[in-house]
């Protein structure tokens, strides 16, 4: 299994406050990944990185921010929280040394978190 | 516009029979293809992919085909067992981007 952690891993908070996320590897990969799931919708694709201090959109970018400073950690903030956030949040993985052909790579996903705004 | 569809959101099946998943694309730029199969309170866990240099690709049980011309993919499990119930997912990516998108899933039971 893929090392990837995710904290905390159950959340309740209140509208209007900060929330941060955090995903940890231990596997060096280069790509980090948070998708959130929600019934009907499946996974969906928050923001990603493709390196250290490098982050980029995904389909449900709004709302929510990232950073990555090293490469272990991935954190997902949502600057204040609203009840449409309420949501179960992956993080993933890919690109690992060897993986995959070029251009193309599995993902790992850690085991999720669930928050709940309220 | 979801790019990414996976119209059956269940399906059952029979013990020792064969599970087919089914899942559809748009975007002519997507060339790798996963399927992940998701337990509840867990994380997806992948299975299979294929590239569209490949029109088949079988790992023991599993077994993915990919039709690029009519932009369909299909996940055969065979013999299906009660431990593959769980949510299955297809996903899909075009070289070079490394984002991925998902499809809704399927929720596949296997009856004992």
């Amino acid at each position: 299994d893929a090392g990837i952690t995710q904290s905390p891993r159950h959340k309740v908070t209140e509208t209007g406050t900060p929330v941060t996320l955090r995903c940890h590897q231990t596997e060096n990969h280069r790509y980090m990944y948070w998708y959130r799931q929600d019934p009907g919708h499946g996974l969906r694709l928050i923001h990603y990185s493709y390196g250290v201090k490098d982050t980029d959109k995904g389909e449900v970018s709004d709302g929510y921010s990232v950073s990555r400073s090293k490469t272990e950690d991935f954190l997902l903030t949502l600057e204040s929280a609203t009840s449409s956030q309420t949501s179960v949040y992956f993080c993933a993985i890919s690109g690992g040394i060897g993986q995959g052909a070029i251009g193309s790579y599995e993902q790992y996903f850690g085991p999720g978190t669930r928050l709940t705004v309220t | 516009d979801q790019q990414v569809k996976q119209n059956s959101p269940s399906l059952s099946v029979q013990e020792g029979r064969i599970s087919i998943l089914n899942c559809d694309y748009t975007n002519s730029m997507f060339d790798y293809f996963l399927w992940y199969k998701k337990y509840p309170a867990e994380g997806p866990t992948f299975l299979i992919s294929i590239s569209s240099i490949k029109d088949k690709n079988e790992d023991g049980r599993f077994t993915v085909f990919l039709n690029k011309s009519a932009k369909h993919l299909s996940l055969h499990i065979v013999p299906s067992q009660p431990g593959d119930s769980a949510v299955y997912f297809c996903a899909a990516s075009a070289s070079g981007t490394y984002k991925y998108i998902f499809g809704t899933g399927t929720r596949l039971k296997v009856l004992a």
